[in-house]
């Protein structure tokens, strides 16, 4: 069963700085997925990293995967308050049938920057 | 590009009834939608994959007779909450796979997600 971590759950932290989160998985995949979810609303769609090495940057964040290590990072860089929101990676797993991928979500990173 | 919605965005029913949510993608085929489920401050749990013209598959523990998946066509999916208790409250937000779409910008293998439907039962 595939199994997919996130750290740290909870993240506060001040305008300006810098900092980490990861996303370790059980079982290889070459599809991994970041999402950003604001209260009470859906999940919009980050990055998507396919293969190993992959670096893709958007703004203040910058994800990255090691299929090797079965780990993807997202870094913030120089926070903002519009950061604050809840990060959710996703391993994608091609389903039995070869046609698509099933998302196996994290537990999600809740992100407050604080001013 | 991609969008997908859904109908009603929130609900609230009495125990013992049915609510069916819609899931359309707008402007683009989907043959695969899915179905999650999030309460409140966790995670999203996949419940189904729901196939154009075909059953659905369900994850472990999801019960098929309760939660009713219909994908009548490449642009619709519906999911029935069948005698729905307090413990069916939750989000469910569901999700189309781009089949065949605006080209050179979307790809086969991202999920474009609904907005989301907030069913409370009473």
């Amino acid at each position: 069963e595939l199994k997919v971590e996130q750290n740290p759950l909870f993240l506060s932290m001040q305008e300006g700085k810098n900092y980490t989160i990861y996303c370790n998985y059980s079982t290889t995949s070459d599809r991994l997925y970041w999402y950003r979810q604001d209260p009470g609303k859906s999940l919009e769609s980050l990055f998507v990293l396919l293969s190993n090495g992959a670096v893709k940057q958007e703004g203040r964040l910058m994800a990255s995967l090691d299929t090797k290590a079965r780990l993807s990072t997202l870094h913030i860089t120089a926070a903002v308050h519009d950061l604050s929101a809840t990060y959710f990676c996703a391993v994608g797993m091609l389903n039995s049938g070869g046609s698509n991928y099933k998302l196996t979500f994290g537990k999600g990173t809740l992100l407050t920057v604080n001013p | 590009g991609a969008v997908v919605s859904q109908h009603p965005s929130w609900v609230i029913c009495k125990s013992g009834t049915s609510v069916k949510i819609e899931c359309r993608s707008l402007d683009f085929q989907a043959t695969t939608m899915f179905w999650y489920r999030q309460f409140p401050k966790q995670s999203l749990m996949l419940m189904a994959t729901s196939n154009e013209g075909s059953k659905a598959t369900y994850e472990q523990g999801v019960e098929k007779d309760k939660f009713l998946i219909n994908h009548a066509s490449l642009t619709l999916s519906t999911l029935t909450v069948t005698s729905a208790h307090p413990e069916d409250s939750s989000f469910y937000i569901c999700s189309a796979s781009l089949v065949v779409g605006l080209a050179g910008r979307t790809r086969r293998d991202t999920q474009y997600f609904g907005p989301g439907t907030r069913l409370t039962v009473l």
